[in-house]
């Protein structure tokens, strides 16, 4: 069964630092999202990305975050100067359709630890 | 923005029994999703459910858009069906899931 898979599974950096999360979505689905657990609390939207463009995003999602799809196949998040809140686990999602219409299905995460 | 509210917060189980989680929410949408959160933190997709009722193996889901609740029916509980349990709805022109704040199930041997 196709799956959405995630690298790294884990990642270590310094306040500071920029990251890259990438996630290689199910193969025909046309929406992608990036969602945020932080420890012991419930999971949290960032932003949702159709036909090469984001098409919502939340409050948390600000300058220093930012999405690309530089290929055909990957899907990264970047956040460009982290801070010791962003510490979280990150999860990629992808769906066939998008509206509700479709199952979200979500990738097995990478833990952001930022020291 | 919507809300939504799960209980109970915690349930512990002995291996065997039977249980009922809730998903309530605040307004109406057109997709409601349940998930386990493993021990690992992995979020694996028990239903897609935004109406009507589900069976896999053990588990069912009945959601009621009308008057917006939904429930998640375990039998026969499995030390492996351990974790939290997460609701998630997504409303009418948006394309982001809203997560409640999860059902923490322990089943004992």
């Amino acid at each position: 069964e196709p799956e959405v898979t995630q690298t790294p599974s884990h990642q270590v950096t310094q306040m500071g630092q920029e990251v890259i999360l990438r996630c290689v979505p199910i193969s025909n689905h046309l929406y992608f999202y990036w969602y945020r657990q932080i420890l012991g609390q419930k999971v949290e939207f960032l932003v949702s990305f159709y036909n090469n463009e984001i098409s919502e995003k939340s409050e948390i999602f600000d300058d220093q975050f930012s999405v690309e799809r530089p290929d055909g196949s990957n899907f990264t998040l970047k956040i460009r100067s982290t801070k010791l809140e962003d510490s979280a686990m990150y999860f990629c999602a992808s769906s066939e359709g998008g509206g509700g219409l479709d199952t979200q299905y979500f990738g097995p995460g990478t833990r952001l630890t930022v020291l | 923005g919507i809300q939504v509210e799960q209980s109970p917060p915690d349930l512990i189980l002995q291996e065997g029994a039977n249980s009922t989680l809730r998903c309530n929410f605040s307004d109406s949408v057109n997709n409601l999703q349940w998930f386990h959160q493993n021990p690992w933190g992995q979020l694996i997709n028990l239903f897609y459910i935004p109406s009507g009722t589900k069976q896999n193996g053990r588990l069912s889901a009945t959601t009621v858009a009308t008057e917006r609740y939904s429930l998640l029916y375990i039998s026969s509980s499995q030390t492996t069906d351990s974790g939290v349990y997460f609701c998630a709805v997504e409303g009418w022109g948006t394309d982001k899931l809203i997560f409640g704040t999860g059902t923490r199930l322990q089943v004992f041997p």
